[in-house]
C-alpha cells in the first residue's frame, strides 16, 4: 500500500521568505501527484498536478517538482505571504483514481 | 472547474444515532468518493461511489456502518451509523473532473 510522508508537519516563516515543502512516497506506480491546500471549513484546493510523465509543474509563485525514481516532491513557494497560511497536503493517485494522502504541513507565515 | 457542496457544515451528535451528510456536485460525475479525516491526521479513503451500482469500501469501513447512495449522477449521501465518539472527525466528498474537487467538508462529533 502507498505512504506518503510530508515532512516538516509544521513550519512558521516570516513574510518573504523562499520555502520548500517535501512529499515522498513509497510506491513509484502512480499516475499523478497533486498538491493541495486546505483552510478550516473550505475543503481543499487543488494547487498543482504533476503527471507521472511529468518533472514539475509552476503556478504563480508556486512550483512543484516530481522525482518518480526516488519517490519525492517538492513544493516550492516563493515570496511567501501571510494569506499563505494553511495546511499543504501532496497525494499520488493510482490507476484505479485513488488517492493517497500525506499527513499535511501546517504554514504559518508571519507578518 | 467544479463546486460541490455538503451538508450539514457541522453537527453535534449523541453517542448511538446516526447521521446522514449529502454531497452535490454542480456536474454529472461518474465516480464520488468519501473521506474521512480524524483529528490531526491525514484524509482517508472510506469508499467509491458509483452511480447505478453498489459503493466499493475501502479495508476497515463496511456498509452497515457508513451506508452511501448515489440516486443520480450529482448527488450522494454518507450515513455515519451508531455513532461512537471515534468518529468524530470530518468527513469529505470529492470528485474527478479535470482534476480533482473536494467539498469543504462536514465536522461531526460525536459526544
Amino acid at each position: 500500500k502507498q505512504e506518503v510522508t510530508q515532512i516538516p508537519a509544521a513550519l512558521s516563516v516570516p513574510e518573504g521568505e523562499n520555502l520548500v515543502l517535501n512529499c515522498s512516497f513509497t510506491d513509484s506506480a502512480i499516475y499523478n501527484l497533486q498538491w493541495f491546500r486546505q483552510d478550516p471549513g473550505k475543503g481543499l484546493t487543488s494547487l498543482l498536478l504533476i503527471q507521472s510523465s511529468q518533472r514539475e509543474q509552476t503556478s504563480g509563485r508556486l512550483n512543484a517538482s516530481l522525482d518518480k525514481s526516488s519517490g519525492r516532491s517538492t513544493l516550492y513557494i516563493a515570496a511567501s505571504q501571510p494569506g499563505d497560511s494553511a495546511t499543504y497536503l501532496c497525494a499520488t493517485k493510482n490507476n484505479f483514481n485513488k488517492f493517497y494522502f500525506g499527513s499535511g504541513t501546517k504554514l504559518n507565515v508571519k507578518p | 472547474s467544479a463546486v460541490i457542496s455538503q451538508k450539514p457544515s457541522r453537527d453535534i451528535c449523541q453517542r448511538g444515532t446516526s447521521l446522514t451528510i449529502q454531497c452535490q456536485v454542480d456536474s454529472q460525475v461518474t465516480m464520488m468518493f468519501w473521506y474521512r479525516q480524524q483529528p490531526g491526521q491525514s484524509l482517508t479513503l472510506i469508499a467509491t461511489a458509483n452511480q447505478g451500482s453498489e459503493a466499493t469500501y475501502e479495508s476497515g469501513f463496511v456498509i452497515d456502518k457508513f451506508p452511501i447512495s448515489r440516486p443520480n449522477l450529482t448527488f450522494s449521501t454518507l450515513t455515519v451509523s451508531n455513532m461512537s465518539p471515534e468518529d468524530s472527525s470530518i468527513y469529505l466528498c470529492s470528485a474527478n473532473l479535470d482534476t480533482q474537487y473536494f467539498g469543504p467538508g462536514t465536522r461531526l462529533t460525536v459526544l
